[in-house]
């Protein structure tokens, strides 16, 4: 899989969006951008993918670069519960890809503050 | 979305005991689930990938005789910590694999060796 890069940590006021970015430069044609959290002492939340257009779901919206070598997953309005380590992961999707693991990266951490 | 459980969610156990965890997708048929390891203030590490009847293919570096991994049905795998000690003890993840490739994460199972 290709690797991702993302920020450590990330602040945000209770309200406001919180936009995460994620750059995955080397990505290839037919892999997919898969966003999951983690609140702390759990495991983690599948938030949303996408392969080439922005997505939007009940929790947040994916918009993907046209080159698709970065994406930033928006939390519209963040909560004080959104506080949570947020990872990006790229993979070939599909159900030919059910074998295949998610491998963790660093992901960021972010803060919302009231 | 599908939903993964894991029991116990927390063990406490002596050095040189043997634990079991397992691991349950309760609303679909999982082909593969996948085992984590997760130290604080450290991302996921894959440990295995288990196949339902067949032997699990383990990452680099865990040891197969020590961590054993059962996977005899489509909705249940079990991870055996066997003479557990204390470097042993982390958070413990699993995950199941549905049929379009989906990955959904069980609540975890956090072990203390003592």
């Amino acid at each position: 899989d290709a690797k991702t890069t993302q920020p450590p940590s990330m602040d945000c006021a209770e309200g406001r969006a919180a936009n995460l970015p994620c750059n995955h430069s080397t990505i290839s044609g037919n892999e997919y951008v898969y966003w999951y959290r983690q609140i702390h002492s759990q495991g983690p939340q599948y938030i949303i993918h996408g392969l080439k257009n922005n997505e939007t779901n009940e929790m947040a919206s994916l918009i993907i670069t046209e080159d698709r070598k970065s994406s930033t997953l928006i939390l519209p309005h963040a909560t004080l519960r959104d506080t949570a380590v947020y990872y990006c992961i790229v993979r070939l999707g599909g159900g030919n890809q059910a074998g295949t693991a998610l491998i963790f990266g660093k992901g960021t951490t972010l803060s919302v503050s009231s | 979305g599908a939903v993964v459980s894991q029991h116990p969610s927390r063990v406490i156990c002596k050095s040189g005991t043997s634990v079991k965890i397992e691991c349950r997708s309760l609303d679909f048929q999982a082909t593969t689930m996948f085992w984590y390891r997760q130290f604080p203030k450290q991302s996921l590490m894959l440990m295995a990938t288990s196949n339902e009847g067949s032997k699990a293919t383990y990452e680099q570096g865990v040891e197969k005789d020590k961590f054993l991994i059962n996977h005899a049905s489509l909705t249940l795998s079990t991870l055996t910590v066997t003479s557990a000690h204390p470097e042993d003890s982390s958070f413990y993840i699993c995950s199941a694999s549905a049929s379009l490739g989906e990955q959904y994460f069980g609540p975890g199972t956090r072990l203390t060796v003592t």
